[in-house]
């Protein structure tokens, strides 16, 4: 079946440091992979989206690359900011009728330090 | 346009009890997908429903679990003579369906068995 990893946690780095979140899936077909984050007593908000091969997900300041050849979804961003600390989730998505659930991996709670 | 609302936030039961929670999607949105999440673990698929179908509930626990989604009102997740272990953050999303496929999440349940 579809699984996703991510690199295991927590990570802390300082304010403007840059970050990596490394994400890996195996799934049958071509999913949909999601980055979403989750702030403290929140629920998930979706940061970026890919819906296929070499599509690159942006927004606020992070990026990942849709790579079908490493089967990966790594999250990036340049500089982060103490307001970036919270649980962040790689998901994937599969297509066609009853596959839309979201396959999640085990979240990497990240900590930014002033 | 209001998110996902999800009722109540936090929810109280003792061995035994019976609890519901409620899910109300975004307007316009007729999917619903229920996730259940464990201290410190990634979110894991629950089940799948479209107004008053069952589309998949194969990450559901064959017993004591059940959900609905009426066609007027909430979806609902109602699980039947709760133990310690159903202890755990729900979390309910809603989609437009295909071929979108974001899910947008509410706040979340949390449930404590005593």
């Amino acid at each position: 079946g579809n699984s996703v990893t991510q690199m295991e946690g927590p990570v802390t780095l300082s304010e403007e440091a840059f970050l990596t979140i490394n994400c890996t899936y195996t799934a049958t077909g071509y999913p949909s992979l999601f980055w979403y984050v989750q702030y403290p007593g929140e629920g998930l908000q979706l940061l970026l989206k890919a819906t296929k091969a070499d599509d690159k997900g942006s927004n606020k300041g992070f990026e990942a690359t849709y790579r079908k050849e490493t089967t990966s979804f790594h999250l990036e961003k340049g500089s982060v900011q103490v307001s970036d600390s919270a649980v962040y989730f790689c998901a994937l998505s599969g297509s066609g009728q009853g596959a839309q659930k979201l396959v999640f991996g085990q979240g990497t709670r990240l900590t930014i330090n002033p | 346009n209001a998110g996902v609302m999800q009722n109540p936030r936090h929810l109280v039961r003792r061995r035994g009890q019976e609890a519901r929670l409620r899910c109300s999607p975004m307007k316009g949105h007729s999917h619903v997908y229920w996730y259940r999440q464990l201290p410190e673990e990634g979110l894991k698929f629950m089940v799948y429903l479209q107004k008053e179908n069952i589309i998949d509930e194969s990450g559901m626990p064959k017993e004591r679990f059940s959900a609905e989604f009426p066609k007027e009102g909430p979806s609902i997740l109602r699980i039947q003579q709760v133990v310690r272990g159903d202890s755990a953050a729900y979390f309910c999303a809603s989609a437009t369906g295909p071929p979108e496929n974001i899910q947008y999440f509410g706040a979340g349940t949390r449930l404590s068995v005593l």
